[in-house]
This record gives C-alpha cells, structure tokens and sequence, in this order.
C-alpha cells in the first residue's frame, strides 16, 4: 500500500491566486515527520517546510504553509500568492521512526503544478 | 543556494565506461544519502552513509559503488553501466540525528546518459 499518496499529477493555478497541493499518508507510528519539497526542472530538490506529528501548530515558511490534519493523515501543502517561479514539481515526503537502518524518506509520485501569467 | 555541491552536472558515458559522480556538503552533516530518479517519478534511495559508515544499500547493482571519503565528501563510482541507468542522480545531506525530524538537504543532481 501507497505510504504516500498526491492525487493530484498536475494543476493549474493563475498568478497571485493560492493553491493546494494534497498530500495523504499512512502510518501506524506515532512520531513522524512530513516534508514538503520543491523540484523545478533544473532538477534541484529544494526543501520547503516540515511538519512533526506532535507540532501543535501548522507550518508556516513564509509564503508556504501546511494545513496539516492529523485525524485525516493529511499533509496539504498551501502557497499563497502565487508566482510563476513556482511552476515545478513538489513532492510530499515522511520520515517515520528510523529503525536500524538508519534516515529514510518515503516520497509521494509529487504534483506538478504550472503556474499562468 | 544549495550548500549541497554536486558534480559534473551532465555526463554522458558508454556502457564500457568508468566515471565517478562527486557530492560535498559544507553544513557539517554526519549523513549523506545517493538518491536516482527516473523522469516523472519520485527519487528512490541507493545508498546512505552515516558518520561515513555505509548503512544502507538499497539491493543496488555492483556496477555502482560509494565511497565516502570524510563526512564532507560522498562519491558514486560507475562502471559498466547500461542505457537504463540513465537518470539523474541526487545526492543529499542531514545532520544524521535518529529522530524523525531529521531534514534531508539535497543537490542540484547530475543528469546521467550511458550510450
């Protein structure tokens, strides 16, 4: 089964308008992290926000947010205001309690959201 | 910018081929990770190191070898590649802690093509 799933293979947003980018997953472990990032088609993965399961509050990193709703297992990243440097794939990540072998990431099949002027 | 370097950024190799891709992080990070990603899908791990010790090999084939030379320097050596090993490799860094909230920073990547 899909750890984590975005429902969403593409988007269109228009420019200064925000967008949602969905993330669902699955864990029966109560510590986890979830982490978004951002892959432009230079080819780059650039962090963008994370979110730990007993964080209180949603993330926030400037025009990025995360409506994170633990009940739901959902990780929804919203960018305000969008502009067309935003055009990329993001992918929505999880990190669970490591066991012996050591950090990994689980990733989702990412969005691909294109930006109009 | 990324702290994470990576290099060259394109290479193109034959099949009989021996080349080396090379990644250094300046953020003092003790784990450093070898991600491949096909076109259209998410990274899939090869290998990480941990405190330049080899903790992970994801059942990937002898053709590619890592090496971590200090905690700053992570290679991929390749040999004898095939037409189906054409990706783009990221390579990753994190400060290597056990807990979940350990961020993985990545490069900019080398887009890989064996003829």
């Amino acid at each position: 089964a899909q750890k984590i799933t975005q429902t969403q293979p593409g988007m269109f947003v228009q420019e200064k308008e925000a967008v949602t980018l969905d993330c669902t997953y699955d864990t029966s472990d109560p510590s986890y992290g979830l982490f978004w990032y951002k892959q432009p088609s230079s080819g780059e993965m650039i962090f963008l926000i994370y979110q730990g399961s007993y964080d209180q509050q949603n993330a926030t990193e400037g025009r990025y947010s995360l409506n994170f709703q633990k009940a739901r297992k959902s990780a929804n990243l919203v960018i305000s205001a969008s502009q067309l440097g935003d055009s990329a794939m993001y992918f929505c990540a999880m990190r669970e309690l490591p066991d012996n072998a050591g950090n990994m990431l689980t990733f989702g099949g990412g969005t691909r959201l294109m930006v109009k002027p | 910018d990324t702290e994470v370097t990576q290099t060259p950024k394109h290479l193109v190799m034959g099949m009989t081929n021996k080349k080396s891709l090379k990644c250094e992080q300046h953020m003092g990070h003790r784990a450093m990770y070898w991600y491949k990603q096909k076109a259209k899908k998410p990274p899939e791990l090869m290998f990480v190191y941990s405190y330049e010790k080899l903790s992970i090999n994801e059942s990937v084939p002898s053709r590619f070898s890592p090496e971590c030379p200090n905690s700053s320097l992570l290679n991929l050596h390749l040999h004898a590649l095939q037409p189906e090993d054409s990706a783009l490799y990221l390579c990753a860094s994190s400060q290597g802690n056990r807990g979940y909230t350990d961020t993985q920073y990545f490069g900019p990547g080398t887009r890989l093509t064996v003829l």
